[in-house]
């Protein structure tokens, strides 16, 4: 079956260094994969998006990368903030229906000033 | 322009009492999911709508539930009757046919069945 796997442990890292989240799927290849932000009590919000065809994608201080052969993603955050605490979603597209995600169950990030 | 919204935001019952949770999507937005959040489970999809119409409920957990979405603009989850195995957060999302993959979620109804 599709499985996501995030890391299970917080990560805290000092403000200014730069956060790196992963993301390893299994058993299938998803056509796409998004990232998510959620905040203690709201919902998920939409971050990034990268397809299987591109290697990387950034907006401002994030960065994603996206591996098919290790079937792993990898989301950086550079120049981390205070603000930047928060838990963080990864989200590949189900195997043969772009509409359905796959969520995994995030990794919490605490970036101490 | 508003977001998702759902109400209410906070729903305590009993067991075996009937549960409704609304949500109006984003307008003009095509597609509406219902997820449940646990700390267990992490976010699990129950069902979603195109243009009104169920596309796949396999995700929903068992007959007690339901899902109806009469017009666009509105969407209710039911549980009925409830336990306290239901208790968690259920969020509404919706996304756009301009922007097919990204969800926009709503603030997420916390349900606790005592």
């Amino acid at each position: 079956s599709q499985k996501i796997e995030q890391n299970s442990e917080a990560l805290n890292i000092q403000e200014g260094k730069t956060a790196t989240l992963t993301c390893n799927y299994t058993n299938y290849s998803p056509a796409y994969l998004q990232w998510y932000r959620q905040d203690p009590g709201r919902g998920p919000v939409f971050l990034l998006l990268i397809r299987e065809n591109e290697k990387e994608k950034r907006k401002e201080r994030l960065k994603v990368t996206f591996d098919t052969t290790l079937k792993q993603s990898l989301f950086h955050i550079t120049a981390s903030q205070p603000a930047d605490s928060a838990t963080y979603l990864c989200a590949p597209s189900s195997a043969g229906n772009n509409r359905k995600l796959i969520w995994g169950l995030g990794t919490s990030l605490a970036v101490n000033p | 322009d508003a977001g998702v919204i759902q109400s209410p935001r906070h729903e305590v019952t009993e067991m075996g009492q009937e549960v409704t949770l609304r949500c109006k999507p984003i307008s003009g937005h095509d597609y509406l999911f219902w997820y449940r959040q646990t700390m267990m489970r992490g976010l699990e999809l129950l069902i979603y709508f195109n243009n009104n119409v169920p596309i796949d409920d396999s995700g929903m957990p068992e007959d007690r539930f339901s899902a109806k979405m009469p017009n666009a603009s509105f969407s209710t989850l039911k549980i009925q009757p409830s336990e306290p195995r239901d208790s968690a957060v259920y969020f509404c999302a919706s996304s756009s046919p301009e922007s097919q993959e990204t969800q926009y979620f709503g603030p997420g109804t916390r349900l606790l069945v005592l």
